[in-house]
């Protein structure tokens, strides 16, 4: 069973940086995996973030961004708004099959 | 404007089935892989499965929590994907979204439809 951990919870203060990561069972982290970062807030659906490691949608913002850090993929939220607090989950792509990290609830206080 | 509906949720017996739709609008629907995403009540997102566009067989890949009794399928005519639910357990009790992907980039989401299984 493949498992993929996020931190569980974050604290980040307004204008700060923060660097949400995604680790795999398996081992490191690499392009192949394509990994996806989505946010989700209370009562809404998921919104996509950014997609192979480090592109991002039309509608991302520019404080958002992807790497590759340590053997795990990465996501970096530079300048944090308080519309930022939020769920985060990563996701990987295991050659057919895609898996979810447990996410990580991102505190802007 | 690219839309995605889901509906069919409903509150179901254990043992019975359920089959969601996915109605979606402003783009060339057999263009694209589509998925299934679940969240219960409370968790995390979890990935139910995709089915790829009929160029490439319209093959399907699954969750093994879900293999063997979740079926997806399209209907590129009608712009619709579907989700077939065999078998339901207590532990599919969720909300379930479709969206668009993962063969291009996993982008536009619906705004999910509960199914509920219990006695």
């Amino acid at each position: 069973q493949t498992v993929v951990t996020q931190e569980p919870s974050l604290t980040v203060s307004p204008g700060g940086t923060v660097t949400l990561t995604c680790a795999s069972s398996t081992g490191a982290v690499t392009s192949g995996y394509y990994p996806n970062w989505f946010q989700q807030k209370p009562g809404q659906a998921p919104r996509s973030l950014l997609y192979s490691t480090n592109n991002k949608h039309s509608w991302t913002p520019a404080r958002f961004s992807g790497s590759l850090l340590g053997g795990k993929a990465a996501l970096t939220l530079s300048g944090v708004q308080p519309e930022d607090e939020a769920e985060y989950y990563c996701l990987l792509y295991y050659g057919g099959s895609w898996v979810f990290g447990g996410g990580t609830k991102l505190t802007v206080l | 404007e690219v839309q995605l509906v889901e509906s069919g949720g409903d509150l179901v017996q254990p043992g019975r089935s359920l089959r969601l739709s996915c109605s979606t609008s402003g783009f060339t629907f057999g263009d694209y892989s589509m998925s299934w995403v679940r969240q219960a009540p409370g968790k995390g997102l979890e990935w139910v499965g995709f089915i790829r566009i009929r160029a490439y067989g319209a093959t399907t890949h699954y969750a093994a929590s879900v293999k063997g009794r979740f079926t997806i399928s399209r209907d590129d005519s009608k712009s619709i994907a579907y989700l077939q639910m065999n078998s339901l357990k207590t532990e599919d009790t969720a909300v379930y979204y479709c969206t668009r992907g993962p063969d291009s980039p996993i982008d536009y989401w619906g705004q999910g439809t509960l199914v509920t299984v219990s006695s």
